[in-house]
């Protein structure tokens, strides 16, 4: 069964960037949709964006000018990147699996909280 | 964007039929998937592509899509179906691509 598994720090200082990865284990990278999701305390699911495994990527328009998400298949782990952070990002990061473009996410891992403060 | 649309909150006595819908323009020619949530842990999927069922999901979780209304149903409900509940779609004509609804949180009563 696959599992994925976020890493990467649970504070960043405002205008800096938060580094994330997903780890993929139990299943190759390759083949398949990635996609970074994120939930701010209380609130609901955003979508931030997807790549597939051979690197073709979308992102949401609302973050597209601060978002970075690349994949490593040698590594089986994908990576976001999100630029001058502020406290609006502070939110629960969710790395997930897709069959396809357009398909349900049906793996998801753990999330972790990446929370912006000084 | 595309804009969904969800009750804030349903609820429901055990035993009986909780219903969550998922408003959207046309919404009946997108497929449509719904996820779970409990406190503290990740969305699970619970339908997809309107209807099915993910292996392991319990057969009371049933899914219609029609017109401008996505339903999701819940038959029998136990206290363990308290949760909230994400419609998500899909539209390339659209930007962002992948759209969720705002959740409806279950109360089993």
């Amino acid at each position: 069964q696959v599992q994925l598994q976020e890493s990467g720090p649970g504070l960043v200082k405002p205008s800096e960037t938060l580094s994330l990865t997903c780890t993929v284990s139990g299943g190759s990278i390759s083949n398949f949709f990635w996609t970074w999701i994120r939930q701010p305390p209380g609130k609901g699911l955003e979508w931030i964006g997807s790549i597939y495994y051979s690197g073709s990527t979308d992102y949401s328009p609302s973050l597209k000018s601060r978002v970075t998400i690349s994949v490593d298949t040698s590594k089986n782990h994908f990576s976001l990147k999100l630029s001058s952070v502020t406290a609006a990002d502070t939110a629960v990061y969710y790395c997930a699996r897709h069959q396809g473009v357009g398909a349900h996410f049906q793996h998801w891992g753990q999330g972790t909280l990446v929370t912006v403060s000084s | 964007s595309y804009v969904l649309t969800q009750p804030p909150s349903v609820s429901v006595a055990p035993g009986k039929t909780a219903r969550i819908t998922c408003g959207g323009n046309n919404i009946g020619t997108k497929n449509v998937h719904w996820y779970q949530q409990k406190p503290g842990q990740a969305p699970v999927l619970v339908i997809y592509s309107d209807i099915d069922r993910p292996s392991g999901i319990s057969e009371r979780f049933s899914g219609s899509n029609s017109g401008n209304t996505a339903t999701l149903t819940i038959s029998r409900v136990e206290a363990d179906d308290e949760a909230d509940y994400y419609c998500h779609v899909w539209d390339s004509t659209y930007d962002p691509l992948y759209v969720f609804g705002p959740g409806t949180t279950v109360t089993v009563l």
